[in-house]
């Protein structure tokens, strides 16, 4: 089945430690986005690839970084990690901007900064 | 500005109770307008969507109809069984140019036996 996959699941990581999260996608979907949830909250959008252009949300802040080699991958990478950083962070895919996409998700990473 | 509004949870039901979950949304164009479903440990997924005025999305028992006149997308369903138990988040995304999708603060859902 075609899919969003995230690995891994869960990650551990120490405070100031750069930690690397990783996206696959085998829908051939030319967006993918990288959502930011913390507990009880909605996601919110971090960045987004459409194709190769990247584009970042204004409050993004400069600790988070994204790289999308080919068209299945993407990675977030955030390059000193605070104990605000824990979180669930949602890798998502959609065919192509609007009218009418829809945005499918993965399963997730959950971040603990220690 | 462009947004959604839930009603706060968590909602509270008994296995085969009717539900109904609100969504008022505010927009500066024509949105569609979504239904994301988010079980305990997972990502989202779409449980429905409306892309027009009075269209009406439905899948696993649940409805939503996009009511233009009143900015409104309640979720509802007739029967509601224990495996509904999730976060269920309304959402919208603007038609023109790209609009990332704006999401409600997410409602939680618990049904007891």
């Amino acid at each position: 089945d075609a899919m969003v996959i995230q690995n891994p699941r869960y990650q551990v990581t120490q405070f100031g430690k750069p930690v690397t999260l990783s996206c696959s996608q085998t829908l051939n979907h030319n967006v993918m986005y990288w959502y930011q949830q913390k507990s009880s909250q909605a996601p919110k959008l971090l960045f987004h690839y459409y194709d190769k252009d990247f584009n970042n949300e204004a409050d993004t802040p400069d600790n988070f970084q994204s790289r999308r080699p080919n068209t299945s991958f993407c990675f977030l990478d955030i390059r000193s990690p605070g104990l605000g950083d824990a979180a669930m962070y949602l890798c998502a895919t959609s065919r192509e901007t609007p009218p009418s996409y829809e945005q499918y998700f993965g399963p997730g990473t959950r971040l603990t900064v220690t | 500005g462009n947004s959604v509004t839930q009603m706060e949870g968590p909602v509270t039901l008994s296995e085969e109770a009717f539900l109904t979950i609100n969504c008022t949304y505010t927009a500066t164009g024509y949105p569609s307008l979504f239904w994301y479903v988010q079980y305990p440990g997972e990502g989202l997924q779409l449980l429905l969507k409306a892309t027009k005025a009075d269209d009406k999305g439905s899948n696993k028992g649940f409805e939503a109809t996009y009511r233009k006149e009143t900015t409104s997308f309640h979720l509802e369903k007739g029967s509601v069984q224990v495996s509904d138990s999730a976060v269920y988040f309304c959402a919208l995304t603007l038609n023109t140019g790209f609009q990332k999708l704006v999401f409600g603060t997410g409602t939680r859902l618990l049904v007891s036996p």
